[in-house]
């Protein structure tokens, strides 16, 4: 069935250093995969999505990579900052509708 | 612009009783999504509406209903709660229905507790 976990489920990372945040799938029929933010208290928040035919998207401060051969995802923030503390998922969606199926999540914790 | 607004946001009931939440989208868009966030773990997704439509159900028991209102407002409706209903209840909209998924944007959920 349709699965997307994560590796980690704590992240601690030192302000101003990178953090790596990891993610398995398992549905190779996957159109898109995102990552969304979440603080306490608040909903989901959009950060980057990457389409499956592509291995790599850039925003500001954020890359994601697909490997697609070993079903990885990954989310990679530059000099992190204490308002990136949050827990962040991992999705995925097949076209159709818009159905995301979420991970589990991971915790980022950033230390000042 | 509001934000996707979600009332109320936070109830308790018991057992056996019925619970109806509701979400107003986005101004202009006009898809609903409703997902179940139990602590811990990632939004589950329940139901998407479209143009009053249901376009799509995820693997939730038949308690759990839904509609859309000709403004593109939505109920959530689960009757004979259980224990384990506890959850955060997340609406989500966008302008189309089916697109790339940075289009869907999260209210704040309704934080239901059943006792």
């Amino acid at each position: 069935g349709e699965s997307v976990g994560l590796h980690l489920p704590t992240l601690s990372v030192q302000e101003g250093d990178n953090s790596i945040i990891n993610c398995a799938y398992s549905n190779s029929a996957s159109d898109y995969f995102i990552w969304y933010k979440q603080e306490s208290g608040k909903g989901p928040q959009f950060i980057i999505d990457i389409r499956s035919n592509m291995d790599k998207r850039q925003g500001q401060r954020v890359t994601v990579l697909l490997n697609k051969t070993v079903k990885h995802l990954s989310l990679q923030i530059a000099a992190t900052q204490p308002g990136d503390s949050a827990v962040y998922f991992c999705a995925e969606t097949t076209g159709g509708y818009q159905k995301v199926t979420f991970g589990t999540g991971t915790k980022l914790q950033v230390i000042p | 612009d509001a934000g996707v607004t979600q009332s109320p946001t936070h109830l308790i009931k018991t057992r056996g009783q019925h619970v109806t939440l509701r979400c107003s989208p986005i101004s202009g868009h006009k898809s609903v999504s409703w997902y179940q966030q139990v602590l811990g773990q990632g939004p589950q997704f329940i139901f998407q509406y479209y143009e009053k439509e249901e376009r799509g159900r995820g693997n939730f028991p038949d308690r759990f209903s839904a509609r859309q209102f000709p403004n593109y407002s939505s109920e959530l409706n689960v009757n004979a709660l259980l224990l384990g209903d506890s959850a955060l209840y997340l609406c989500a909209s966008s302008f189309s229905a089916i697109s790339g998924t940075g289009e869907l944007f999260f209210g704040e959920g309704s934080r239901l507790t059943v006792l």
